[in-house]
């Protein structure tokens, strides 16, 4: 079983703040990572699928970073919004197998 | 609408019983994935599947069985053996065994 860790386990933001947050993962047993966001009472919902040291792919005020070689992904929201409010998951997909690994997740509340 | 369906909502058990969770995609995916989920835990793999009669253990699947008779369905049972099976229950599918994974509303089962 491999460990993902994601920090902090929860943040609290007024609305217009930017905030980022952490997934940690082994770096030796990288392949892929996911992102995805989880509202409540809605199912998870993909944002990133990370493969490449150096990667950087956004979509809409949120962005995404990768560091294979330190086992890290950071996400990154500009602006938060209320709309924003949800856990944020990760997913390893390690170099061997073909199951994912998630983190525990971040919550995110935007305050109005 | 293309999209995976969970039923029921709400499951309850009682002792001794084995129970089944219905799963069915109509994305045309090839891989499905049953995970757990429990308070302060990230989601854990129960049993993945990569094409139609196969299957394969995930990190918990003691006291759990599937099949995968049809491409579109994946039904997960939770056994009698499955000793604590309180917990909500995602299925997931992906184009692939890389592709992001689409996720169902959810089972949540209890006991009674």
């Amino acid at each position: 079983i491999l460990n993902v860790e994601q920090s902090p386990q929860s943040l609290h933001v007024q609305e217009g703040d930017s905030t980022n947050f952490t997934c940690s993962f082994p770096s030796s047993n990288f392949y892929a990572l996911h992102w995805y966001r989880w509202e409540t009472a809605k199912s998870p919902e993909a944002l990133f699928v990370m493969t490449l040291n150096g990667d950087e792919k956004k979509k809409g005020r949120i962005s995404a970073t990768l560091n294979t070689k330190e086992g890290y992904s950071y996400l990154y929201i500009k602006g938060s919004q209320p709309e924003d409010s949800a856990t944020y998951l990760c997913a390893l997909h390690p170099n061997t197998g073909n199951q994912f690994y998630f983190g525990t997740g971040t919550s995110l509340t935007v305050i109005p | 609408d293309g999209g995976i369906t969970q039923s029921p909502k709400y499951l309850f058990r009682k002792e001794g019983q084995n129970v089944t969770l219905s799963c069915e995609q109509n994305l045309n995916h090839d891989a499905m994935y049953w995970y757990r989920q429990d308070p302060g835990q990230g989601l854990r793999l129960i049993y993945y599947s990569q094409i139609v009669n196969d299957f394969q253990k995930g990190d918990i699947a003691e006291g759990y069985s599937v099949s995968r008779e049809k491409k579109e369905s994946f039904p997960l049972t939770v056994t009698s053996a499955q000793k604590n099976p309180t917990a909500f229950y995602l299925c997931a599918s992906s184009i692939d065994s890389m592709g992001p994974q689409h996720f169902g509303d959810g089972t949540r089962l209890s006991i009674l």
